[in-house]
């Protein structure tokens, strides 16, 4: 079973922004992460977030965390067809010796 | 150094047959993860080392499946006897530290039994 949970899709104009959302359940979460998986291949880390933390931007990418919720977003800015993939969040704590726990997966499909 | 490095990319196998997978981490990381990824779901744990001792064992990971890493360099994957629900990308990862902030992936091994 999964403990953290995303939603399954995501469809977005080629220049728009995305926004895939993501919860957690475990409050001790050191970090979250943001990966992303294109068709036949391994796991590419995006971003990631310390859970000390609010807000982080990398270029296109924004990610907020609301601890509070549990509650962490990853948004891209203009969003290219290159963008179209998996996007899994994870998170990683001391109490689970730092393994990673994975999402289901946001597919995002960009359209022209 | 080129990252993390899976062999082979892909495989197909006879159910009944073993499959044996290799994984080389990225040189001096001490920490290696591997995780099982059926379609349209996210990475699932299995087993991990730190260093050459397998610290832990998912309960997804039957009797008929075994890893090593022998001399805490690379890894390897065996399953026994494989049967179809064993079809599956199988993904290594590593670390140089426990708390280190980034873990890498390999591109996987995409198992496929017919």
């Amino acid at each position: 079973g999964e403990d953290v949970e995303q939603s399954l899709f995501l469809s977005v104009r080629e220049g728009d922004s995305s926004v895939i959302n993501c919860t957690y359940t475990d409050s001790s979460s050191t970090y979250l992460y943001w990966y992303k998986q294109e068709p036949g291949a391994g796991l590419q880390l995006l971003t990631y977030i310390f859970s000390n933390m609010d807000m982080k931007q990398d270029q296109r990418l924004t990610v907020l965390l609301n601890k509070k919720d549990k509650h962490l977003s990853l948004r891209i800015a203009d969003t290219q067809t290159g963008d179209s993939a998996i996007y899994f969040c994870a998170e990683r704590t001391p109490s689970n010796d730092y393994k990673l726990s994975f999402g289901a997966g946001t597919t995002v499909t960009v359209r022209a | 150094d080129t990252g993390v490095s899976q062999n082979p990319r892909h495989k197909i196998t006879k159910r009944g047959q073993n499959v044996t997978f290799r994984c080389d981490p990225i040189s001096e990381h001490n920490r290696l993860y591997w995780y099982r990824q059926t379609l349209g779901q996210g990475p699932e744990f299995l087993t991990y080392f730190q260093n050459e001792a397998q610290l832990e064992k998912s309960r997804l990971l039957s009797d008929r499946f075994s890893a090593e890493r022998p001399k805490g360099s690379f890894s390897t994957l065996e399953i026994q006897r494989t049967e179809q629900g064993d079809s599956a990308m199988y993904l290594c990862a590593s670390s140089l530290d426990p708390r280190d902030t980034e873990a890498f992936f390999g591109q996987g091994t995409r198992l496929t039994v017919v």
